[in-house]
């Protein structure tokens, strides 16, 4: 079964609005949620990340909302630019586990329209 | 410069043939992963090691073999390969020391036919 559930399967926003991504989990044990994107014919590369000690990471124009009691997050990226088109991944895992495992959602694809 | 290296980028198979794929990263991390891409499933999990002659099955390991012979090195090995593991395959290293989330490979293009 799917670990982590990505929503929606694609968004479209206009350039300078803010685009919201959602990723839900069920192991209530993951404590460490990396985000990825991934452009056309590249490989998933590292955006942001935060841990269940905080329920917000920001990182200039991207911000993670973190809710624990209900295993919910958010990417927001505001002021979104065609330049943030890519497909977003939320991903889990247990980082005090020496077998650190971590899995990913099916992905978000955003299109961000000037 | 932190760096995972595949062979090869694209591989051409035929059906029930033995392919081999190789992953080298300099990171000095202790965890590297495999993982395929197809769409509309994102990025699943075939198999996982947490340090050199460790292997751990992941959701998928069904069809493939992994091997850690050392901190730098994880194979991916499909004995048997038929055309459901036409796919790209995406290998990543990552530190449960530093806890740095997976740094992923350019990917390898594999196609059974």
């Amino acid at each position: 079964q799917q670990q982590v559930r990505q929503s929606p399967q694609s968004l479209t926003v206009w350039e300078g609005e803010t685009a919201i991504l959602n990723c839900s989990y069920e192991d209530s044990t993951f404590d460490y949620f990396p985000w990825y994107w991934q452009f056309p014919r590249e490989s998933p590369a590292l955006l942001i990340a935060i841990r269940p000690v905080s329920n917000k990471k920001e990182d200039g124009r991207f911000t993670i909302f973190f809710n624990k009691r209900e295993k919910k997050l958010s990417l927001h990226i505001t002021d979104s630019q065609p330049g943030d088109s890519a497909t977003y991944f939320c991903a889990a895992s247990h980082s005090s586990s020496n077998t650190n495992k971590v899995v990913f959602g099916t992905g978000t694809r955003l299109q961000v329209l000037p | 410069e932190a760096a995972v290296t595949q062979s090869p980028r694209n591989k051409v198979a035929v059906t029930g043939g033995k392919v081999t794929l190789s992953c080298n990263q300099t990171n000095n991390h202790n965890n590297m992963y495999w993982y395929r891409q197809d769409t509309g499933h994102g990025l699943r999990l075939i198999h996982y090691s947490y340090g050199a002659g460790s292997t751990e099955k992941g959701d998928i390991p069904d069809g493939y073999k992994a091997s850690r012979p050392s901190q730098e090195n994880f194979s991916l090995i499909l004995e048997l390969a038929t055309p459901s593991q036409t796919s790209v395959y995406f290998c990543a290293s990552g530190s449960t020391i530093n806890n740095q989330a997976p740094l992923f490979g350019e990917g390898t293009r594999l196609s059974v036919l």
